[in-house]
């Protein structure tokens, strides 16, 4: 069972353009984080959030944690070709967090 | 600071082997974790170790086991391969149990 949803899929834009990807659940999660990985590396840790209703701004990336700690939102402004990978959401399966639950990813391509 | 580092990078082996994977977690960081990457299922969680214990287990088979030593550095043993362990292997270093991981660059298994 997928506890964590990823959409869309798939997303391919022009640089410059602007992008949400969507990270949603049925569980409340007491923290969510969000990765992005690159071919043939492991994922980099982009931000964790923790209070519902949390926003946080990385530069051109924020990232909104619901109300309910249920889902969660990545929003990419002006986007660049180096923002291309796969967009991984995590969250804690147990009491600690060294066991996540992965959506399946949102795989990003932004072409010059 | 050095990263979390995983050696071999690549190994290729046949099926019925065994092969054990190693992870060096970041300096400071006593909590490791496995994961395996592949594009039908995604990231899923194999192990969590803490202090030289093991935590928490994923839904795999017996084949699969790992261990911890003092140094906190850990391995993972996959016996009598079959074609389907064919993946990515990560690992994930973090300070305790209430802390943001960090991966591991992973190992690419492939099995013939």
């Amino acid at each position: 069972t997928q506890l964590l949803e990823q959409s869309p899929q798939f997303l391919s834009i022009q640089e410059g353009e602007n992008l949400t990807v969507y990270c949603n659940s049925s569980s409340v999660f007491s923290s969510l984080q969000w990765y992005r990985q690159e071919p043939g590396e492991g994922p980099v840790l982009l931000v964790t959030v923790v209070t519902g209703g949390e926003v946080k701004k990385l530069k051109r990336l924020t990232f909104q944690f619901g109300d309910a700690r249920k889902d969660s939102s990545l929003h990419i402004t002006a986007a660049q070709p180096g923002d291309t990978g796969l967009y991984l959401c995590a969250g804690p399966l147990t009491d600690s967090w060294g066991k996540l639950q992965f959506g399946a990813g949102t795989q990003v391509v932004v072409t010059p | 600071k050095a990263g979390v580092t995983q050696t071999p990078r690549y190994l290729i082996k046949t099926r019925g082997q065994q092969v054990t994977l190693s992870c060096s977690p970041i300096s400071g960081h006593r909590s490791v974790s496995w994961y395996q990457q592949t594009p039908g299922q995604g990231l899923q969680f194999l192990f969590e170790y803490f202090s030289e214990t093991q935590r928490n287990k994923g839904n795999f088979p017996g084949r699969f086991s790992g261990r911890q030593f003092s140094n906190s550095r850990s391995e993972m043993n996959v016996s009598t391969l079959e074609l389907g362990d064919s993946a990515l292997y990560l690992c994930a270093s973090s300070l305790g149990l209430f802390n943001e991981q960090f991966f591991g660059p992973g190992t690419r298994l492939t099995v013939l």
